[in-house]
């Protein structure tokens, strides 16, 4: 599997609160990418990263953050979460955009 | 970004072949199809990836028609393991980012 991590795994927050999930990874990749899925919706990109500090939004991008200020890691942050970010998160990695390998995702829970 | 349909769900019986095919009418000269599987709490897969005609690895073969409006994933022999969702994508090589739609749910039975 390739060098990716997410973390946390899990995570339990309260509506309005802010939350960072992170993407770690070790396989000197240039692209990196955060995708959110839901039941019905398949996996939908929030925001992707090009290279340090350059990022683009996705389809989903509206409430979400992004900062990349390492190759290796990808930070995805819910200013202030809602109860509709209640999502599983993948983080991905590539060198080409047609050949994504996927982190483990994260499981969030906004109440 | 070529738009891509696909059936929502299949079923097969071990053993079997299972075809999937995905209908892609708007794809550019430039675009490249590929497939990703996707088990339960995991993140999805690279599987395959084609331009044009036929191209087999160890785990599929995909077939794709001169007009390249549609591509069709072939699974041979199937097993319980294979039960997955399976994604088609298309996007050129200097894309940088990709479109997973719903996907197709396949289920295999003993």
């Amino acid at each position: 599997d390739a060098g990716i991590t997410q973390s946390p795994r899990h995570k339990v927050t309260e509506t309005g609160t802010p939350v960072t999930l992170r993407c770690h990874q070790t396989e000197n990749h240039r692209y990196m990418y955060w995708y959110r899925q839901d039941p019905g919706h398949g996996l939908r990109l929030i925001h992707y990263s090009y290279g340090v500090k350059d990022t683009d939004k996705g389809e989903v991008s509206d409430g979400y953050s992004v900062s990349r200020s390492k190759t290796e890691d990808f930070l995805l942050t819910l200013e202030s979460a809602t109860s509709s970010q209640t999502s599983v998160y993948f983080c991905a990695i590539s060198e080409s955009a047609r050949e994504q390998y996927f982190g483990p995702g994260t499981r969030l829970t906004v109440t | 970004l070529a738009k891509t349909t696909q059936p929502i769900s299949m079923d097969s019986y071990e053993g079997q072949e299972v075809n999937i095919t995905c209908s892609h009418n708007n794809i550019a000269t430039n675009d490249y199809i590929t497939w990703y599987q996707q088990f339960p709490s995991q993140g999805p897969r690279f599987i395959i990836q084609g331009y044009k005609t036929k191209v087999t690895n160890e785990v599929a073969s995909l077939f794709i028609p001169a007009d390249r409006k549609s591509s069709t994933l072939s699974l041979p022999r199937v097993s319980l393991s294979d039960t997955a969702v399976y994604y088609c994508l298309v996007g050129d090589q200097n894309t940088d980012k990709l479109i997973f739609g719903t996907g197709t749910r396949l289920q295999v039975f003993p």
